[in-house]
C-alpha cells in the first residue's frame, strides 16, 4: 500500500497571504490528523477528520480551517498568514479514530 | 488537558548501550505513542499501547497505567537508533483535543 502523501512539500508564502495543503491517506484509512510542529512549541493538533466530519479541533485560531472529502483526502487551510506560521505541517492517518497513526512527510511552511 | 514530560530531553551514547527513554502524563489516558523522528521531519509510528510490555525487534515499549508512567527502551543500540523519540498521548472520553505530545529526547548513537 502507498503511504500517506502531502503535497506540496515545501511553500514558501509571504505575510497576509492564505494557503492550502493536501493529504492523501492510506487507502481505507478513513480518519485524518493534522499537526503543525515548530522549535519553539514542538508538535501540537490541529484538527482530526472521520468520514468528512470534524471530530476534534486543537487551541488554534480561526484563521486555521480544514476539511475531509468522500474520498477521505483532506485539505487544510491557513488564511491571513503570519510569521509565526512558519512550521512543518504533518498529516497523520489511521482506519479509526484512536487507531495507530501513520504520518506523512510533511509540509515545510515558511512565511516571510 | 494532559502534560506530557519526557526524561532525558538529550541523550548520548555508545553503539551497544541499552537506552531507556522515559515518559509521564498527568490525567488518565485511552492510549500512548512512542513516535519516531529522523533528521528532515519523517516521523514514524513505533508503538501504541494501552497497558502491558510490546517488543518490536530491539524496541520494547512499557506502560503502567497507575503510575502514569510509560518507557521506551533500546537494546543493542546502533547508529541508526539516533533520531528524535517522542511520546503522545490520547486522553480517555474520545480525547477531545487529540494527541498531546511531549518535547522529545534527542538520542544520538556513537560508533
Amino acid at each position: 500500500k502507498a503511504g500517506v502523501t502531502q503535497t506540496p512539500r515545501y511553500l514558501i508564502k509571504t505575510r497576509g497571504q492564505q494557503v492550502t495543503l493536501s493529504c492523501s491517506p492510506i487507502s481505507g484509512h478513513r480518519s485524518v490528523s493534522w499537526y503543525q510542529q515548530t522549535p519553539g512549541q514542538g508538535l501540537q493538533f490541529l484538527f482530526e477528520y472521520f468520514s468528512e466530519t470534524q471530530r476534534n479541533k486543537g487551541n488554534f485560531p480561526g484563521r486555521f480551517s480544514g476539511r475531509q472529502f468522500s474520498n477521505s483526502r483532506s485539505e487544510m487551510n491557513v488564511s491571513t498568514l503570519e510569521l509565526g506560521d512558519s512550521a512543518l505541517y504533518l498529516c497523520a492517518s489511521s482506519p479509526q479514530v484512536g487507531s495507530e497513526q501513520f504520518f506523512g512527510p510533511g509540509t515545510r511552511l515558511t512565511v516571510l | 488537558k494532559n502534560e506530557v514530560e519526557q526524561s532525558p530531553q538529550n541523550l548520548t551514547a555508545q553503539e551497544g548501550e541499552f537506552i531507556t527513554i522515559n515518559c509521564s502524563y498527568s490525567v488518565g489516558i485511552s492510549a500512548l505513542h512512542w513516535l519516531q523522528q529522523h533528521p528532515g521531519g519523517g516521523i514514524v509510528s513505533l508503538f501504541m499501547l494501552s497497558s502491558g510490555k510490546k517488543k518490536h525487534g530491539r524496541l520494547i515499549a512499557t506502560i503502567n497505567i497507575q503510575e502514569k508512567h510509560s518507557s521506551l527502551h533500546i537494546t543493542a543500540s546502533h547508529p541508526r537508533d539516533s533520531a528524535v523519540y517522542i511520546c503522545a498521548v490520547r486522553d480517555t472520553g474520545g480525547g477531545a483535543d487529540g494527541l498531546t505530545f511531549g518535547k522529545g529526547t534527542h538520542l544520538i548513537i556513537q560508533p
